[in-house]
């Protein structure tokens, strides 16, 4: 058990709805990282938040955003869904803003575009 | 642009003998690079790491070397178990704090 929770943990929807995906970092953990997981594609890197407010950003689109609040936890929304959206969400998280990559990562939340 | 590449998708050995992952990387500027492990239906785990100023690290059975010249790195597991057995994604870390994942190698351990 990393510590960092990702809720749902399976979601299914239609083209063109939208989703929130909700993660809570391990505490004390300031940082927190989305990233996506393709069908047979390595992890890409979405977006990083540090203590409320964010700090890189990857090959993020524009129909998805997200945010970290007061408390840390964080929250990844994906608006106008395509099937090719359909992939494993993972957050992880970090004590610092900076770091040597050493990320603990949540168990994902699955989602399928019908 | 793949700025970390894991060109072996797959990898099958037996147990008790030497594990070897391969990844190549582009940017000369990455400080960190790490070995993540992933089990199914688990988040990805962190195994071993080195620093750009190293060209070694060793951590028990698993042992990270790095080729800065080459742009290549590889984790030797040995001797390699069957709980060895899952995917293992090589991964980077410069002075962005993008921490950059290549797509993995699924290694299986047969006994």
């Amino acid at each position: 058990d990393s510590g960092v929770t990702q809720t749902p943990k399976h979601l299914i929807t239609a083209t063109g709805q939208r989703v929130t995906l909700r993660c809570s970092p391990r505490s004390g953990d300031l940082s927190v990282y989305w990233y996506q997981q393709s069908l047979d594609q390595g992890l890409q890197f979405l977006i990083q938040y540090y203590n409320g407010e964010e700090r890189a950003k990857g090959n993020i689109l524009e129909r998805f955003s997200a945010q970290q609040f007061p408390d840390l936890h964080s929250e990844l929304n994906l608006s106008s869904l395509e099937l090719g959206d359909s992939a494993l969400y993972f957050c992880a998280s970090s004590v610092w803003s900076g770091n040597t990559g050493e990320l603990f990562f949540g168990e994902g939340s699955r989602l399928t575009v019908l | 642009d793949q700025q970390v590449k894991q060109n072996s998708p797959s990898l099958s050995v037996q147990e008790g003998r030497i594990s070897i992952l391969n990844c190549d990387y582009t940017n000369s500027m990455f400080d960190y690079f790490l070995w993540y492990k992933k089990y199914p239906a688990e988040g990805p785990t962190f195994l071993i790491s080195i620093s750009s100023i190293k060209d070694k690290n060793e951590d028990g059975r698993f042992t990270v070397f790095l080729n800065k010249s080459a742009k290549h790195l590889s984790l030797h597991i040995v001797p390699s178990q069957p709980g060895d057995s899952a995917v293992y994604f090589c991964a980077a870390i410069g002075t962005t704090d993008k921490l950059i994942f290549g797509t993995g190698t699924r290694l299986q351990v047969f006994p």
